[in-house]
């Protein structure tokens, strides 16, 4: 089955740690994007791929990084320099760039301790 | 912020009524989405409707596009307790790559 998925589901991190969650998808996309959501808010971009070995910074991209060295790949590293980590991270993909239809991962909790 | 905007914040109704969202963007875009997410959940694509177009429907959705006013409407006929989710409305900005999402509605739909 096409799709793509996130691990893990639930993460607990604590303070001062770096995290990294994972994101794959085998829809042969080359756009992928990851988005914060925190409780009852819309989704801010935090990094978008257009394709690979190459990304840019979405709105609120500070203590976060990510890579694209595979085009099924799209891992997001949480930093320590993120003040406020705690919030729901969803991975999307498209075709191409914006403005196509995007397919979501199932989103990893990630909780500070 | 370029986000867009859905009014009401949350909605409650009945099993069987109508249920209406709306949308407002702020500059010119080249399509409007409209995706709705389940708690918890990823989201899922619902329909697209290009700046071109007025009006589009899926099912019992109909999504309508004022791109005078700046704004869509998503309508779900015949609501039913499995629509209870969230819906959230992205906008593709002309000359923009990114997806710009909105805060979303909240609708409930009781049994």
């Amino acid at each position: 089955d096409g799709g793509i998925t996130q691990s893990p589901k639930y993460l607990f991190r604590k303070e001062g740690q770096n995290v990294t969650l994972s994101c794959e998808q085998n829809l042969n996309h080359d756009a992928m994007y990851w988005y914060r959501q925190d409780p009852g808010q819309g989704l801010r971009l935090i990094y978008y791929s257009q394709i690979v070995n190459d990304f840019q910074k979405g709105d609120i991209a500070e203590g976060y990084s990510v890579s694209r060295e595979k085009k099924e790949s799209f891992p997001l590293t949480v930093t320590s320099a993120q003040k406020n980590p705690t919030a729901f991270y969803l991975c999307a993909s498209s075709i191409t760039g914006g403005g196509t239809e995007a397919f979501f991962g199932q989103g990893t909790r990630l909780t500070v301790v | 912020s370029q986000q867009g905007e859905e009014d009401p914040q949350a909605l409650s109704i009945q099993e069987g009524e109508n249920a209406t969202m709306n949308c407002s963007y702020k500059t010119s875009i080249n399509n409007l989405q409209w995706y709705r997410q389940n708690s918890g959940r990823g989201l899922v694509h619902l329909i697209l409707i290009r700046s071109n177009e007025r009006e589009k429907h899926s099912g019992r959705l109909r999504v309508t596009l004022d791109t005078s006013k700046k704004s869509s409407s998503l309508l779900i006929t015949a609501s039913r307790a499995a629509d209870t989710a969230s819906y959230f409305c992205a906008t593709d900005y002309t000359g923009g790559f990114k997806t710009i999402f909105g805060a979303g509605t909240r609708l409930f739909v009781k049994a």
